[in-house]
């Protein structure tokens, strides 16, 4: 099936610093992508939709200029979190289709663990 | 109108049983209802999906319910076993637009 990959897996970093966070469809080409954060318990929100060679689109709520999102490719797509802060600590998720209708269901990545000290 | 409501919040259920969550909606534009798996710390994996056309569909010990006039669709899990302790999601989607998650169920069963 369709294999989406998402780097890092864990990451820690101090509050003030930027963290990016891959994801890459392993096995088919991703028009479009999306990034989610997910509380502890808590259903997944999401934060923007990624289509490939133009800018994404944010939900509302979502700082654009805290969360860098770029869809340079049709199979990579990165998430940067900028000037990190704790109430940032969070479970980012993304995920990728491969196009619109049934045959394109959503694949998620295995999620990022961002804690921010 | 772009909710999905999901029940219950948390389910226990005996090895060997049937474990049944439902989900409700209100956008009829809603054309695809995926159900997701989630194991702690992992991201959700797509565990079946149905279309409105049908009012059912099977894929192993997992079925989908589907009644299009309620509204309503619904996940069955037969003969539930303790590695189906997971939280499940289920989603609908308007083609073209985003998918919409349900808050989640968190199964546990028990050996």
């Amino acid at each position: 099936g369709a294999v989406v990959s998402q780097h890092p897996s864990r990451v820690i970093c101090k509050s003030g610093t930027s963290v990016k966070i891959e994801c890459r469809s392993l096995d088919f080409q991703a028009t479009t992508m999306f990034w989610y954060r997910q509380f502890p318990k808590q259903s997944l929100m999401l934060m923007a939709t990624s289509n490939e060679g133009s800018k994404a689109t944010y939900e509302q709520g979502v700082e654009k200029d805290k969360f860098l999102i770029n869809h340079a490719s049709l199979t990579l797509s990165t998430l940067t979190v900028t000037s990190a802060h704790p109430e940032d600590s969070s479970f980012y998720i993304c995920s990728a289709s491969g196009g619109t209708g049934y045959n394109s269901p959503l694949h998620f990545g295995n999620g990022t663990r961002l804690t921010v000290t | 109108q772009q909710q999905v409501k999901q029940s219950p919040q948390s389910l226990i259920v005996q090895k060997g049983g049937i474990s049944i969550i439902n989900c409700a909606y209100e956008n009829t534009a809603f054309d695809y209802f995926p159900w997701y798996q989630q194991f702690p710390g992992k991201g959700p994996a797509l565990l079946i999906a149905i279309r409105p056309d049908v009012s059912e569909k099977k894929e192993g010990r997992f079925t989908i319910s589907f009644n299009k006039s309620a509204k309503q669709f619904s996940l069955h899990i037969m003969d539930s076993q303790p590695g189906d302790s997971a939280t499940y999601f289920c989603a609908a989607y308007n083609y073209g637009q985003n998918f919409v998650f349900g808050p989640g169920t968190r199964l546990s069963v028990l050996p």
